[in-house]
């Protein structure tokens, strides 16, 4: 079955404590991406992933760094987790771009999500 | 850089009636633009996309969007709402990153 998969789906931590959520898909997807939901301001993005060993910034990515090691995998990594940070986390993919111009028409995949709570 | 905006926050229908749910975009080129539905606790399901041709899409659960290049906007409609399409909507638009609105929570009522 066509998926992508994040773990843990709840996280309750503390201040400071490094903490990795994992996501992987099983679509030979090129383009990952992380975000974060929170009320009233929808869906923000944190970083992406045009491909392997490619990442860049989203809108919000202070605090939270990623790795794009193997295709299927796009871990997002707390180093020092702040309240802040608390929130409902999805991981999406999708096919990447066809043309030099950067058309990107292709629907993305969603994750289940994770929760995070830090205290 | 490329933006979309949901007006309403929260939408109310009875069962039966028609639905729409607004949506409005700002690109600097081609839009290519997207309705995805969220249920609780649930991760967010693709519904349509325009991308070129018609400017009235069909998607999945019987809904539709229909383009409007001079309004620029995108709403998503569907004729007669169920209890059961009670969700979270989030209209969105890509580039080379994908860009949500805020969402509208959609009530449809017995």
């Amino acid at each position: 079955e066509a998926q992508v998969t994040q773990n843990p789906r709840y996280l309750i931590t503390v201040t400071g404590k490094k903490l990795t959520v994992t996501c992987s898909q099983n679509m030979n997807h090129e383009y990952m991406s992380w975000y974060r939901q929170d009320p009233g301001l929808g869906l923000r993005q944190i970083y992406y992933s045009m491909n392997v060993e490619v990442t860049d910034k989203g809108d919000v990515p202070e605090g939270y760094k990623v790795s794009r090691k193997e295709k299927r995998n796009f871990p997002l990594i707390l180093e020092s987790p702040s309240p802040n940070q608390t929130s409902l986390y999805f991981c999406a993919s999708s096919f990447g771009p066809r043309t030099s111009g950067g058309a990107a028409y292709y629907e993305q995949y969603f994750g289940p999500g994770t929760r995070l709570t830090v205290t | 850089a490329q933006s979309v905006a949901q007006p309403e926050d929260q939408v109310n229908v009875a069962e039966g009636n028609p639905l729409t749910v607004k949506c409005t975009y700002s690109v600097s080129g081609n839009p290519y633009l997207f309705w995805y539905v969220q249920y609780p606790n649930r991760g967010l399901q693709f519904l349509l996309k325009y991308i070129t041709g018609d400017n009235l899409v069909k998607g999945s659960y019987g809904f539709e969007a229909e383009f409007n290049k001079s309004q620029t906007s995108f709403h998503l409609k569907k004729p007669s709402a169920l209890v059961s399409d009670s969700a979270l909507y989030f209209c969105a638009v890509r580039d080379s990153d994908m860009r949500f609105g805020a969402g509208t929570r959609l009530t449809v009522k017995p």
